[in-house]
């Protein structure tokens, strides 16, 4: 079955410690994002990408990094520099809009990570 | 920039009761809406969307959105609600990046609470 595969599920992190979460998808989607989610804030957008080795910073970029790489891969850094990682992180893919307007804009997500930092 | 706003952090409602969650827009040009549904620790899962044609779009899961141009909203409801029911739902609306493509904007979700 096609989807979004995001590891690990649950991580624990020390202070001063950068860590990197897995996202991969076999929905041959181009673009793909990472949305952070926080209690009573709904889902704010990180990074996202719309081809291979291109990306971009969402609302809430500081503190973290991507890379594109591959198609199906878009992984997360969260660094030290980010001052309260403490969330659940969401990963998600959609078709390139243009390729079949009625799959265009709905976004697949992944399960999520949860990360704790301790 | 577009938003979306849920004026209620939680619904409470009894099974086999109709049940609304509430969604208020602010767009320029045509809006582009959607609900998603979130179960504990789980991704979202798509539920239906607005782009254009008939104000009530019909989705997953027996759930169903009104589109109002005049109100500038788009409720979630549902006829008859299920425990199963109970979740977190966010409504969303398209948003243009800078550079072309799109990222899909977040209201604060509203916890829907379903009880015997």
């Amino acid at each position: 079955d096609g989807g979004i595969t995001q590891s690990p599920k649950y991580l624990f992190r020390k202070e001063g410690q950068n860590v990197t979460l897995s996202c991969e998808q076999n929905l041959n989607h181009d673009a793909m994002y990472w949305y952070r989610q926080d209690p009573g804030q709904g889902l704010r957008l990180i990074y996202y990408s719309q081809i291979v080795n291109d990306f971009q910073k969402g609302d809430i970029a500081e503190g973290y990094s991507v890379s594109r790489e591959k198609k199906e891969s878009f992984p997360l850094t969260v660094t030290s520099a980010q001052k309260n990682p403490t969330a659940f992180y969401l990963c998600a893919s959609t078709r390139k809009a243009g390729q079949g307007f009625s799959g265009a804009n709905v976004l697949t997500f992944g399960a999520g990570s949860r990360l704790t930092v301790l | 920039a577009q938003s979306v706003a849920q004026p209620e952090d939680q619904v409470n409602v009894a099974e086999g009761n109709p049940l609304t969650v509430k969604c208020t827009y602010s767009v320029s040009g045509n809006p582009y809406l959607f609900w998603y549904v979130q179960y504990p620790n789980r991704g979202l899962q798509f539920l239906l969307k607005y782009i254009t044609g008939d104000n009530l779009v019909k989705g997953s899961y027996g759930f169903e959105a009104e589109f109002n141009k005049s109100q500038t909203s788009f409720h979630l409801k549902k006829p008859s609600a299920l425990v199963s029911d109970s979740a977190l739902y966010f409504c969303a609306v398209r948003d243009i990046l800078t550079g072309g493509g799109n990222k899909l904007t977040f209201g604060t979700g509203t916890q829907l609470k379903v009880e015997l």
